[in-house]
């Protein structure tokens, strides 16, 4: 069955710009998370969504947002771009919310900010 | 808040060689933890994952990890290195009381392996 898909794969913004990315999880799986990867800071919890509720928030701006629709489908956005938010922007869905469920990652997006 | 340390960014071994990949989690209860390994241009792919069931955790490609309580330790090992190994890995623990969603994630690995 097909994977985690995220698009755009590369983009690049200047600053003040906003930018949306989309994630489509694997068929089936109902909680979506968002993690930012950059070689500063490494992976970063951003949210987690289940059945189009925000069920987790990372320590984050609110310059970041996210929302999961009917079809599990999520978009994150980030308003006001600055040139740290620079990164390797990575999906992973997984069937339930919490225990032992397995997430699978998306190839991420890689968000560069002029 | 729970941590995660990965000891050595960058570690080095010859095909065949075993690999050894240390990571310690901060947490008053056992946590569930993981391994997972990222190589270039993709997203992270999980390796294998503690979840109380048994100490010695067996994954993919060859890979396991044992449990250590006493030392709140889940190093991550493989017998004889092969040349696909090359790529970074990170040690990975749930938070208390949150989802998986909540993964707290080590600086990470990066593994190279010489011929």
């Amino acid at each position: 069955k097909a994977g985690v898909t995220q698009t755009p794969r590369y983009l690049i913004k200047t600053r003040g710009q906003q930018v949306t990315l989309s994630c489509s999880p694997i068929s089936g799986h109902r909680s979506v998370s968002w993690y930012q990867q950059t070689p500063g800071q490494g992976l970063q919890f951003l949210f987690e969504y289940f059945s189009e509720t925000q069920r987790n928030k990372g320590n984050f701006p609110g310059r970041f947002s996210g929302r999961q629709f009917s079809n599990s489908r999520s978009e994150m956005n980030v308003s006001t771009l600055e040139l740290g938010d620079s990164a390797l922007y990575l999906c992973a869905s997984s069937f339930g919310y919490g225990g032992a469920n397995v997430l699978t990652f998306g190839a991420g997006s890689r968000l560069t900010v002029l | 808040a729970q941590s995660v340390t990965q000891l050595g960014s960058h570690v080095s071994v010859s095909e065949g060689a075993l690999v050894l990949l240390r990571c310690n989690y901060s947490s008053s209860v056992p946590p569930y933890l993981f391994w997972y390994v990222q190589y270039p241009n993709q997203g992270l792919q999980l390796l294998l994952k503690y979840t109380s069931a048994a100490t010695l955790v067996k994954g993919i490609n060859g890979f396991e990890a044992e449990f250590k309580k006493s030392e709140t330790s889940f190093h991550l090992t493989k017998p004889s290195a092969h040349m696909s190994d090359a790529a970074e890995y990170f040690c990975a623990v749930s938070e208390e009381g949150g989802s998986q969603g909540n993964l707290i994630f080590g600086k990470g690995t990066k593994l190279s392996v010489k011929p």
